[in-house]
């Protein structure tokens, strides 16, 4: 398996831009977590689900953050608009019966 | 929620000392307890895993401890090597979902 794609890699946009994050989980897993990863906050969890539906979004920082998993194998996490202080490593990791987490490599957004 | 405090938050050590990283958690429904490894620019990288029924468990030179009673848990490194350097990250679990300390920078001298 190639497991957990990101993409993009990187991503550089401007404030009040639409941003789009996209993860495709390893196949078979059933649940699939969006992490946000800055220095001053570490890492912290945003979102999860389990089979394709949210189950704790309390992590989610405000209504401008949103995300989806329309099927198994996709998801992506939205931010509109997007502000300087959403700059952030993004990562998205899936599990098996939520038991060893497996990440992505990120994406690194920088909002100027 | 829950909340996981993780000391220290550097660490440097020369190659061949041992290296231990400590982590306690609030909730003590928490039932399983990874850690990971960041090496720069990289994705965390599972090590190593404990779960609640379990003390200790070894794997080489990484091995891992849990006090239930105390609710604390520590990761041991013996034998250090310079790629051994990264920001370690222990994290307590609830039903899949994963609470992270904040990470130990380890840096292993030459």
């Amino acid at each position: 398996d190639a497991g957990v794609i990101q993409s993009p890699r990187h991503e550089v946009t401007e404030m009040g831009q639409e941003v789009t994050l996209r993860c495709k989980p390893i196949s078979g897993h059933d649940y699939l977590f969006w992490y946000r990863q800055t220095m001053m906050r570490g890492l912290e969890l945003l979102i999860y689900f389990n089979n394709n539906v949210p189950i704790d979004d309390s992590g989610m920082p405000e209504d401008r953050f949103s995300a989806k998993m329309p099927n198994a194998s996709f998801s992506t996490l939205k931010i509109q608009p997007s502000e300087p202080r959403d700059s952030a490593v993004y990562f998205c990791a899936s599990s098996r019966q939520s038991s060893i987490q497996y990440f992505g490599a990120g994406t690194r957004l920088s909002v100027l | 929620g829950e909340n996981v405090e993780q000391h220290p938050s550097t660490l440097s050590v020369q190659e061949g000392d041992s290296a231990v990283i400590k982590c306690t958690y609030s909730d003590s429904a928490s039932n399983y307890f990874p850690w990971y490894k960041q090496e720069l620019g990289k994705r965390p990288q599972l090590i190593i895993d404990i779960r609640s029924n379990v003390g200790e468990k070894k794997d080489q030179r990484i091995a891992v401890t849990l006090n239930k009673t105390a609710k604390h848990f520590s990761l041991h490194i013996t034998e250090t090597q310079p790629e051994d350097s990264a920001v370690y990250f222990c994290a307590a679990s609830i039903g899949g979902k994963l609470t992270f300390g904040q990470g130990t920078i380890l840096t292993v001298h030459p």
